[in-house]
């Protein structure tokens, strides 16, 4: 069975830029997670999807960052603009159910000069 | 609130020797679940085990095994006989309701030959 997918696996960009991220969840996963892992911390939850809604994205810095789950399936997230503190690893997870344990993506190394 | 402190920053062992991660964790939640991951230095988080508030059982699994204990709130975990392949940065995370992961902030294990 394939895992999550992420692309791309990484990516420099100048401040003020823009940048998004794609995630394919495990097949038949109705779960999505975006996470931000900042070098030398434990990953931090930005936002959940349950299908293509929003369940949780209390923690999600909504004045550049903004995430979709469009048919349930694949999503995007995606920071305009960047700022320097945006450096970090983003990763994907997906579970079956919301209460299932969580699997990761390889992530996508984000560098912000 | 919930937290989850891992004390130990960096460990460094011989390969052979038998090692353990910290883990003590706070939650206010009556049903809650544990879980131990591997971050190699590829980047993807590794799912390891999944423990749930109500099975204090203790757990081996080939050269891994997990001691959970309520009474001190911590889920330990083992690694016997290490070997250098077992070098990378372990999570211990916690979730309640909602299923949303906090994770600790990571203990480095270095496996030297």
């Amino acid at each position: 069975e394939a895992g999550v997918a992420q692309s791309p696996r990484y990516k420099i960009i100048e401040k003020r830029q823009s940048v998004a991220f794609w995630c394919n969840p495990i097949s038949g996963h109705a779960t999505l997670y975006w996470y931000q892992q900042i070098l030398g911390q434990g990953p931090k939850l930005l936002i959940q999807f349950q299908n293509n809604g929003v369940v949780d994205d209390s923690q999600l810095p909504k004045d550049r960052f903004s995430a979709e789950r469009l048919k349930g399936v694949d999503s995007t997230l995606k920071i305009q603009p960047a700022k320097l503190e945006d450096s970090a690893v983003y990763l994907c997870a997906s579970s079956p159910t919301p209460t299932d344990t969580q699997y990761f993506g390889p992530g996508t190394r984000l560098t912000v000069l | 609130a919930q937290k989850v402190t891992q004390a130990q920053t960096e460990i460094s062992v011989v390969e052979k020797e038998d090692v353990t991660l910290d883990c003590v964790y706070e939650t206010r939640d009556t049903t809650y679940y544990l879980f131990w991951y591997k971050q190699p230095p590829s980047g993807e988080l590794v799912f390891l085990i999944r423990r749930n508030s109500f099975d204090e059982q203790n757990e081996i699994s080939g050269r891994y095994s997990w001691n959970f204990q309520k009474s001190t709130s911590s889920f330990n975990f083992t690694i016997t006989a290490s070997q250098v392949v077992d070098s990378a940065v372990y999570f211990c995370a916690l979730s309640g309701w909602g299923n949303k992961l906090v994770f600790g902030a990571g203990t480095i294990l270095r496996v030297k030959s």
